[in-house]
């Protein structure tokens, strides 16, 4: 089952901060998060495991809260190149490993 | 330098054929996925394989077959039994669960 993203679309202006939410109604073992330009590949952004932790990247960090089954993106002081789709995967305990994706947020980071 | 090559880049087949498309990874990465891309979807897993000569079905496998030979090859055949095969595939590999996948840059199918 696909994890939910929240909001599905955003616009900010260069500078603005944003939140990105994914929920999964199953126990998770570790979070994906991935960007998206249009017409390219997927990039791996970063993995949140099993434990409640908060990592980061520049500016982009996640949090995962395994007791709600819920992972959030944080986007601070935005950029023009953080334009595109974002995506989290989730694997859930017994999947065997395999990572479902949600269906997606567009980001549009305006000037 | 390492990474994962698919081709062709845009494919474009008449129904009723079958069609096969390639990916190839330098990264000696054990693990390979193949996923397909909707508008509005997401992207959707429909085979992978974590070893040499054994993959598993995904939560959209009909339609579909992959052999994995060679750990540096994932074809996916697209056969014509999918009912609706036009869309974006993407093809992923990954070292160890802990880690995050690295995708190919994709190829578009278009079945008339």
């Amino acid at each position: 089952q696909q994890p939910v993203q929240s909001p599905q679309a955003v616009i900010l202006r260069e500078g603005e901060d944003a939140v990105i939410n994914c929920s999964s109604s199953k126990a998770l073992y570790s979070v994906h998060w991935y960007r998206q330009k249009h017409g390219e590949a997927p990039v791996f952004l970063m993995i949140l495991l099993k434990g409640g932790e908060q990592k980061g990247h520049e500016k982009i960090s996640a949090s995962f809260n395994e007791k709600k089954q819920q992972s959030s993106l944080y986007l601070t002081a935005s950029q023009l190149s953080y334009s595109g789709t974002y995506f989290c995967g989730t694997v859930s305990g017994g999947s065997n490993y395999k990572l479902t994706f949600g269906k997606g947020t567009l980001l549009t980071v305006n000037p | 330098d390492g990474g994962i090559t698919q081709s062709p880049k845009y494919l474009f087949r008449k129904e009723g054929q079958n069609v096969t498309l390639s990916c190839e990874q330098n990264l000696n990465h054990d693990a390979m996925y193949w996923y397909r891309q909707d508008p509005g979807q997401g992207l959707r897993l429909i085979y992978y394989s974590q070893i040499v000569n054994d993959f598993q079905k995904g939560d959209i496998a009909e339609g579909y077959s992959v052999s994995r030979e060679k750990k540096e090859s994932f074809p996916l055949t697209v056969t014509s039994a999918q009912k609706n095969p036009t869309a974006f595939y993407l093809c992923a590999s990954s070292i160890s669960q802990a880690l995050g996948y690295t995708f190919g840059s994709g190829t578009r199918l278009t079945v008339v």
